[in-house]
């Protein structure tokens, strides 16, 4: 079985300022992990995905996660957040082998504050 | 590409009615995806069909009947709607294979039982 928490159900951040959200996830097997931003009224969107190799990911919109497998983390990083950033984040995990389902987190509404 | 779709946009029904949500995807996928959406709890599967010709259950498939039309085409039935069932229905369709595939989803359905 696998799981995912997001601690933070609500971030505020000032705009121009960096913002971390936080994911860690719990899994008996390899895993792939990912971001997905859903704005207001409108379905999810991948912004990034960590399938193997570098544990630094880039994605969409400057928006970066690091993978640490000790502390099965994969928390979502950006420098300088802008209003259109006003969104909700949701870290997912999938399992790594043949056919496998994504569960999803419960997600953190990151409000930018101008 | 429309991507995904889905039919209705809203819906309001009493207690015990019926209704189908109309979900179709023109990316060629073979995985599609029912979700619901509730405040604090992410998103949990309903129902997912891996290929044509299949259906398996998900975290809460209970209220709820799936049909894979065809390739494009995935519909989520209530055969008698409660009002536990209020919530927002999301569709989803990926690649199939092994994980790691993007999920991309429709614009939700929000469907509210009386």
């Amino acid at each position: 079985a696998q799981s995912v928490t997001q601690l933070d159900s609500q971030v505020p951040v000032f705009e121009e300022a960096p913002v971390e959200l936080r994911c860690n996830y719990s899994s008996s097997v390899s895993v792939y992990l990912f971001w997905y931003v859903q704005y207001p009224n409108q379905g999810l969107q991948l912004l990034l995905k960590y399938l193997s190799g570098s544990t630094l990911v880039k994605g969409i919109n400057g928006f970066e996660a690091e993978f640490n497998k000790s502390q099965t983390s994969f928390h979502l990083r950006k420098p300088s957040v802008h209003i259109s950033d006003t969104a909700e984040y949701f870290c997912a995990v999938s399992g790594s082998g043949g056919y496998q389902k994504v569960t999803f987190g419960t997600g953190t509404k990151l409000q930018v504050i101008p | 590409n429309a991507g995904v779709t889905q039919t209705p946009k809203f819906q309001v029904l009493k207690t015990g009615q019926s209704m189908t949500l109309q979900c179709a995807q023109d990316m060629n996928h073979n995985s599609m995806y029912w979700y619901r959406q509730d405040p604090g709890m992410g998103l949990r599967l309903i129902y997912y069909s891996a290929s044509e010709g299949t259906t398996d259950k998900g975290e809460v498939p209970n209220g709820y009947n799936v049909s894979r039309l065809n390739k494009r085409e995935f519909s989520l039935r209530l055969e008698s709607a409660a009002p536990s069932q209020t919530s927002v229905y999301f569709c989803a369709s990926s690649e199939a294979g092994r994980g790691g595939r993007e999920q991309f989803f429709g614009p939700g359905t929000r469907l509210t039982v009386l």
